[in-house]
């Protein structure tokens, strides 16, 4: 069945560090996206990938379309306590257009 | 703000009550979702509904019946549940079928 594997599960950084996490899938993607989740919301979608090999920032935030189309990465640059959440990664599958979800990172920043 | 919207936002309920869940979208999208998300776990699709019809049903218990009127507004109706339905439910929806989503604040239940 469809995979995707999200990692790291969590994460415990220093304000003002940069932070990166990734995706990988077990078949071919034809879009990408990341979304953060505050506690008590919804997830928000942060960016939105759709070719391979491509870059795009959010602000301090930059993600990237592998170019095997089966991986993803989010970096977060400068990281600040409102960045705290869960980040998740969600692709759909060009077999049968599902999109599925990683399990997501959980990011927590230390005073 | 997303443009979709969840109400209630909280609720507690036995498992002999019956509630419904409310998911209105302001985005002009014509397919919706239910998704139910628990602790440590990925997010579960239980439903969705394109233009109106259901095109999906991920193998979800008759104790939860969806109802979409019309592309706007999705329903998720409630009777009998478990403990285990405790969780965090999302709407969703997006321009077409499988296209990228939006999530409403979603609804947190409670079944006791």
């Amino acid at each position: 069945g469809q995979q995707l594997n999200q990692s790291p599960q969590s994460m415990f950084i220093q304000e003002g560090e940069d932070v990166s996490m990734n995706c990988t899938s077990s078949s071919i993607f034809n879009t990408w996206l990341w979304y953060k989740q505050d506690p008590g919301e919804g997830p928000v979608l942060l960016i939105a990938l759709y070719k391979a090999g491509e870059l795009t920032s959010n602000g301090r935030l930059t993600a990237q379309f592998g170019i095997t189309r089966k991986d993803s990465f989010l970096n977060i640059s400068a990281s600040i306590p409102s960045d705290v959440g869960i980040y998740f990664c969600a692709g759909q599958d060009l077999s049968d257009d599902k999109i599925i979800f990683g399990k997501g990172t959980r990011l927590h920043i230390l005073p | 703000e997303t443009g979709v919207t969840q109400t209630p936002r909280h609720l507690v309920m036995g498992m002999t009550n019956k509630k419904s869940l409310k998911c209105e979208q302001h985005l002009g999208h014509n397919a919706m979702y239910w998704y139910k998300q628990s602790a440590k776990k990925p997010l579960e699709l239980m439903f969705v509904y394109n233009f109106k019809e259901q095109t999906e049903n991920n193998s979800v218990p008759s104790r939860f019946s969806p109802e979409c009127p019309n592309s706007s507004h999705l329903f998720l109706h409630l009777h009998t549940l478990q403990p285990e339905d405790s969780a965090l439910y999302l709407c969703a929806s997006s321009q077409s079928y499988q296209e990228t989503q939006y999530f409403g604040p979603g609804t947190r239940l409670l079944v006791l």
